[in-house]
């Protein structure tokens, strides 16, 4: 089984601290993914890495920057957290460049801004 | 922007019954189709994917997709309380993306 760990279930920090989420995979996917889900708003795409030390960005990616140094890890990072920035983050892999791959998510990152 | 439109419902059917979730998007060259199930405080998980014009079935699940009117559905038979969860769907848009946009999800209560 496809095996996506996130490294918080629940965090909480202070604004302007500088946050660190870590996501790693063990199946090998070459594309990673970060989202944020909001009430009504739904899963909403931060960033995204098709290989090692590639980034795109995606819809949000204001405030946020990512790193991915090995293929099965891919960090998100809030340079200065901010209360607007209270979510639930999904990281998100998948296998390949095609359009027919699915993607498999980690059991989600509650995170707290006060 | 590629949209994904889904009603939020919720929607509520008797055990039983017929449950039928709906989804439009905006991108028509968009090739494949996906149904994702989260329950609540857990990760979405896949479901269904879908990618011709038609009917899949996989148990008591069947998707079916209209490409010229944009439009795929889910339809969950024999509905029971366990089904009970928002119903996420995704599209990846076309030239062959592998980046999934996300509908807001329709919220399912089967009750007793």
């Amino acid at each position: 089984d496809v095996k996506v760990t996130q490294s918080s279930r629940y965090l909480v920090k202070r604004t302007g601290e500088k946050v660190f989420l870590e996501c790693v995979q063990d199946m090998d996917h070459e594309n990673m993914f970060w989202y944020r889900q909001d009430p009504g708003l739904g899963l909403r795409l931060i960033y995204f890495s098709y290989d090692v030390k590639m980034k795109e960005k995606g819809d949000i990616p204001e405030g946020y920057s990512v790193s991915r140094e090995k293929k099965e890890r891919f960090s998100l990072i809030l340079e200065s957290a901010s209360t607007n920035q209270t979510s639930m983050y999904l990281c998100a892999s998948s296998l390949s460049r095609n359009s027919y791959t699915e993607a498999f998510f980690g059991q989600g990152t509650r995170l707290t801004v006060v | 922007q590629k949209e994904v439109e889904q009603n939020s419902g919720p929607l509520s059917v008797p055990e039983g019954a017929i449950a039928s979730l709906n989804c439009t998007y905006s991108d028509r060259g968009s090739q494949s189709f996906f149904w994702y199930r989260q329950y609540s405080g857990k990760s979405p998980e896949l479901i269904m994917f879908i990618y011709s014009n038609g009917d899949k079935e996989d148990g008591r699940f069947t998707a079916q997709l209209n490409k010229a009117s944009q439009y795929v559905s889910l339809l969950i038979r024999d509905s029971q309380p366990s089904d009970s969860a928002t119903y996420l769907c995704a599209v990846h848009a076309s030239g062959g993306s592998y980046i999934p946009t996300f509908g807001r999800g329709t919220s399912l209560i089967v009750h007793p």
